[in-house]
């Protein structure tokens, strides 16, 4: 079985500032690993996915995301935010047929003025 | 191209009462899927479907029902609702081992 922790489940932080989505996992075979965006009141859309090949992997609206299979970790990542970033992250792991996913519960970006 | 279509996008139920939502995709996916989202709680998966004809459990399937007489279709079905079914229900199907959604239904049973 597999699962998927989101230690922070709140992350307030200031406009321009860098910030790092924390997405741990454990799985006892090998999987894909993805990241999900919902703003509010809207469905979730793909942010970046890493399915094989290149562990640093770089998504839409200048998020990228680092594959560390040692760690079981999968931490998204984004050097200056935007008000517009203000949403919540999903990160979430499929086994490698892209199939059986699991979700995390979430973490909530809030970017202050 | 639509992608993934979910009706309706609210309803409001008394308890016992019954309702259908209705997925539709239309990227020739295999796969559907009906999650429920709740505060807290992340994404939790009711049903599934590998193919027209076929459905199955996911994690939380109890008081719901599912059909996939289409390919492009999936419904999800609340037989009785109960207040415990409040929440917001999300179809999604699968394409190139990415996940589709949809913008989601949000039901609340009084």
């Amino acid at each position: 079985a597999q699962s998927v922790t989101q230690l922070d489940s709140q992350v307030p932080v200031f406009e321009e500032a860098p910030v790092e989505l924390r997405c741990n996992y454990s799985s006892s075979v090998s999987v894909y690993l993805f990241w999900y965006v919902q703003y509010p009141n809207q469905g979730l859309q793909l942010l970046l996915k890493y399915l094989s090949g290149s562990t640093l992997v770089k998504g839409i609206n200048g998020f990228e995301a680092e594959f560390n299979k040692s760690q079981t970790s999968f931490h998204l990542r984004k050097p200056s935010v935007h008000i517009s970033d203000t949403a919540e992250y999903f990160c979430a792991v499929s086994d490698n047929y892209g199939q059986n996913f699991v979700f995390g519960p979430g973490t909530r970006l809030s970017v202050l003025p | 191209n639509a992608g993934v279509t979910q009706t309706p996008k609210f309803r409001v139920l008394k308890t016992g009462q019954s309702m259908t939502l209705l997925c539709a995709q239309d990227m020739n996916h295999e796969y559907m899927y009906w999650y429920r989202q709740d505060p807290g709680m992340g994404l939790r998966l009711i049903h599934y479907s590998v193919g027209e004809g076929t459905t199955a459990k996911g994690e939380v399937p109890d008081g719901y029902n599912v059909s996939r007489l289409k390919k492009q279709n999936f419904l999800l079905g609340l037989e009785s609702a109960a207040p415990s079914q409040t929440s917001v229900y999300f179809c999604a199907s699968t394409g190139a081992n990415v996940l589709t959604f949809g913008a989601g239904s949000r039901l609340t049973v009084l």
